[in-house]
């Protein structure tokens, strides 16, 4: 079966560096995606991966290792807004988007 | 913003009604989707749309249908609504739809309680 893992919740300090890992297993490998999701509203962008190695946007920063089926976000210099819920996704060899159930990013002043 | 409407934001219903969805969008788009999300689970795709009158199944489609008459909006029904159907709906768009990156952009959700 196609499977995507991530951690359920994480607690990060205001200002610090967090790492969230994506773990999967899918039928082929067409590439990954980041979405953030605030409570109570729709899933947003973030990032897409189809080459190994470490994409960055500003704080934000995705990395994809495809002979691991592993991927994380960095987020750095953490602010309250970016408590949110982030979304794995994977495009398998038909195209279609897996998702993994989320991570809760809980920020602390 | 991208164009992208739900309607009914929020909808309470008894079970055996019938129940439908609205998605309306104004960017063109060509791919149309319909997804769930329930706590626990990762969004889960219901049905979707390639084309005007071009839908098809996701992994979740059983007691479901929907309908693309236009290519602005994209319909889903719950012929006849159970509580297990209660979640949030998400209607999504993409400009293509293959291998890619293709990103999503999602409505605002529909909350739907089945009582």
């Amino acid at each position: 079966g196609q499977n995507i893992d991530q951690p359920t919740e994480m607690t990060a300090t205001e200002g610090a560096i967090v790492q969230i890992n994506c773990t999967y297993q899918t039928s082929g490998f067409n590439g990954l995606f980041w979405y953030q999701q605030h409570a109570g509203e729709a899933p947003t962008f973030l990032s897409y991966n189809v080459l190994d190695g470490l994409e960055e946007k500003g704080r934000f920063s995705s990395f994809l290792s495809r002979s691991k089926g592993y991927s994380y976000l960095l987020l750095k210099e953490l602010q309250m807004k970016d408590s949110a819920s982030y979304l794995c996704a994977v495009k398998d060899s038909n195209s279609q988007l897996i998702w993994g159930a989320g991570t809760k990013l809980i920020i602390k002043p | 913003d991208a164009g992208i409407t739900q309607s009914p934001r929020h909808k309470v219903t008894e079970t055996g009604t019938p129940v439908t969805l609205r998605c309306h969008q104004t960017e063109n788009h060509r791919y149309m989707y319909w997804y769930r999300q329930d706590p626990g689970h990762g969004l889960r795709l219901i049905h979707y749309s390639y084309g005007v009158k071009d839908t098809d199944k996701g992994e979740v489609s059983d007691g479901y249908s929907v309908s693309r008459s236009k290519t602005e909006d994209f319909l889903l029904t719950l012929e006849s609504a159970t509580s297990s159907q209660t979640s949030v709906y998400f209607c999504a768009i993409s400009e293509g739809g293959g291998s890619g990156a293709n990103v999503l952009t999602f409505g605002a959700g529909s909350r739907l309680t089945v009582l």
